[in-house]
């Protein structure tokens, strides 16, 4: 089974500020790899899905880089809304899997 | 518009069964694969049961395999979850996504459907 680890547990920053999270392959995964945001009480919201590609309607201060085993999901300049959980999401092999979650709170 | 709604949660004994549902809508069902992926309280996501579009083939998590079965009626818009001797680690909040581009990527998500083992 693949794992992922995303890194850091919790990140704390402020409106306007840029994020950086990140998620390590245990193999590499080619760019077989998403991105979604949860908030509570919501069901999980795809951002990226292989690596860099946008999902409809997600706006553009959301970005997706890397491949292989190192991947990096960036929120450009962070709104309000955009503080929740993130998990990122391997589909490389069976079973798929999800690393275990960043959750990114207001500084 | 895509909507897919679980249901058939609720509270059972450990060892006892259940059924879980989920109805789809806006799409052209028979065309994409069916996931379900459950959430046990305050800890991420696990993803379950993958069935193909046509129903034809099945995969398992380890730790349901033998115990949960996944199924769909195309003709009904429908995809299944029956879940055979409950444990309390089954406990959780059990969504249905959808698989598009054929792929394991999931788009649209139901609003899950909470499942709770316990005596």
């Amino acid at each position: 089974e693949i794992v992922l680890t995303q890194s850091p547990a919790t990140l704390s920053l402020s409106p306007g500020e840029r994020a950086t999270l990140s998620c390590r392959a245990s193999q590499s995964l080619s760019s077989y790899l998403a991105w979604f945001q949860q908030k509570p009480g919501q069901a999980p919201r795809l951002l990226i899905y292989d690596a860099s590609n946008r999902a409809p309607g997600i706006p553009a201060r959301f970005s997706g880089s890397g491949s292989g085993t190192d991947f990096t999901l960036t929120i450009s300049s962070l709104e309000p809304e955009d503080f929740a959980v993130y998990y990122c999401q391997q589909r490389s092999d069976w079973p798929v899997t999800f690393g275990q979650g960043t959750r990114l709170e207001i500084k | 518009q895509v909507k897919l709604v679980e249901s058939g949660g609720g509270v059972v004994q450990p060892g006892r069964s259940l059924r879980l549902s989920c109805a789809a809508s806006g799409l052209t069902f028979n065309t994409y694969p069916m996931h379900w992926v459950r959430q046990a309280p305050g800890k991420g996501l696990e993803w379950v049961a993958v069935i193909s579009y046509d129903g034809r083939n099945e995969y398992y998590a380890d730790s349901v395999k033998g115990r949960f079965t996944i199924s769909r009626d195309n003709s009904k818009n429908m995809v299944y979850l029956q879940m055979n001797s409950l444990r309390a680690g089954d406990t959780a909040v059990y969504y249905c996504t959808r698989g598009a581009y054929g792929q394991s990527i999931f788009d649209y998500w139901g609003q899950g459907t909470r499942v709770t083992v316990s005596s």
